[in-house]
C-alpha cells in the first residue's frame, strides 16, 4: 500500500501567473480532494473529484480548477494567481463515498506567490 | 463562518499527564467527526474519529468524546508523550465520503 504523495514540496511563483499541482493518490482510493490551508489556519475544502468527475465544490473561485486521471494522479490548477493564494495545499484521497471515512493526506506544495 | 471551532491555539502539558482538546460546532447536520494530527511538513494524519451515534471512542491512549447537545466534542490523550507535541485539527462531516470541514487547530507540546 503507498501513501499519497505531492509535487513539487515548493514553488514560488509571480502574481498573475498559472500553476499546476499534482497528487498521486493511494492506490485503490476512488475520491480526490485538495484543500488550501493558510498559514495559522485549518484546512479549507477547495474541491472533491469521484472516478474523474467533480463531486463537491468548497467557495472558491472558478479560477482553482482540478482534474482526476484513471491511475489515481490528480492535479490542481490556479489562474491569474493573487498574493492570497500564497498556502499549503494538500491533497486527501479516500476510499468511496459510500461511508464515512477518513481521509488520508499528502505532504502538501507549498505555493508561494510575490 | 468558521463551522468548527477550536478555541485554544496552544495547549502544554506534562509527559504522563493527560491532554484534552477541545472543539465546538455550530452545524447539527454534521455526522461524523475525526481527529488529525499534523507535523511541521507533513499532511496531517488521522487519528481516530466517532460517528454522531456514538457518545465515546477508544483507540489506545486516544479517546474522543462527542457531546451532541452542546455540540462540542474532545480529544483526551492519556499518558500524553513528547512524541504527542504537533498540531491537532478536529474535523467534520456532514456527507457520507465528502469534504471535511477543519477546525484551526491547536499546538500541542508535551514536556518531559
Amino acid at each position: 500500500e503507498t501513501g499519497v504523495t505531492q509535487s513539487p514540496t515548493h514553488l514560488i511563483k509571480t502574481r498573475g501567473q498559472q500553476v499546476t499541482l499534482r497528487c498521486s493518490s493511494q492506490s485503490g482510493h476512488n475520491t480526490v480532494s485538495w484543500y488550501q490551508q493558510a498559514l495559522g489556519q485549518g484546512p479549507q475544502f477547495i474541491f472533491q473529484y469521484y472516478r474523474e468527475e467533480e463531486n463537491g465544490r468548497g467557495n472558491f473561485p472558478p479560477r482553482f480548477s482540478g482534474l482526476q486521471f484513471p491511475n489515481y494522479s490528480s492535479e490542481l490548477n490556479v489562474n491569474a494567481l493573487e498574493l492570497d493564494d500564497s498556502a499549503l495545499y494538500l491533497c486527501a484521497s479516500g476510499s468511496d463515498l459510500s461511508s464515512y471515512n477518513e481521509q488520508f493526506f499528502g505532504p502538501g506544495t507549498r505555493l508561494t506567490v510575490l | 463562518d468558521q463551522q468548527v471551532k477550536q478555541n485554544s491555539p496552544s495547549l502544554s502539558v506534562q509527559e504522563g499527564r493527560i491532554s484534552i482538546l477541545n472543539c465546538d460546532y455550530t452545524n447539527s447536520m454534521f455526522d461524523y467527526f475525526l481527529w488529525y494530527k499534523k507535523y511541521p511538513a507533513e499532511g496531517p494524519t488521522f487519528l481516530i474519529s466517532i460517528s454522531s451515534i456514538k457518545d465515546k471512542n477508544e483507540d489506545g491512549r486516544f479517546t474522543v468524546f462527542l457531546n451532541k447537545s452542546a455540540k462540542h466534542l474532545s480529544l483526551h490523550i492519556v499518558p500524553s508523550q513528547p512524541g504527542d507535541s504537533a498540531v491537532y485539527f478536529c474535523a467534520a462531516s456532514a456527507i457520507v465520503g465528502g469534504k471535511l470541514i477543519f477546525g484551526q487547530g491547536t499546538e500541542l507540546s508535551v514536556k518531559p
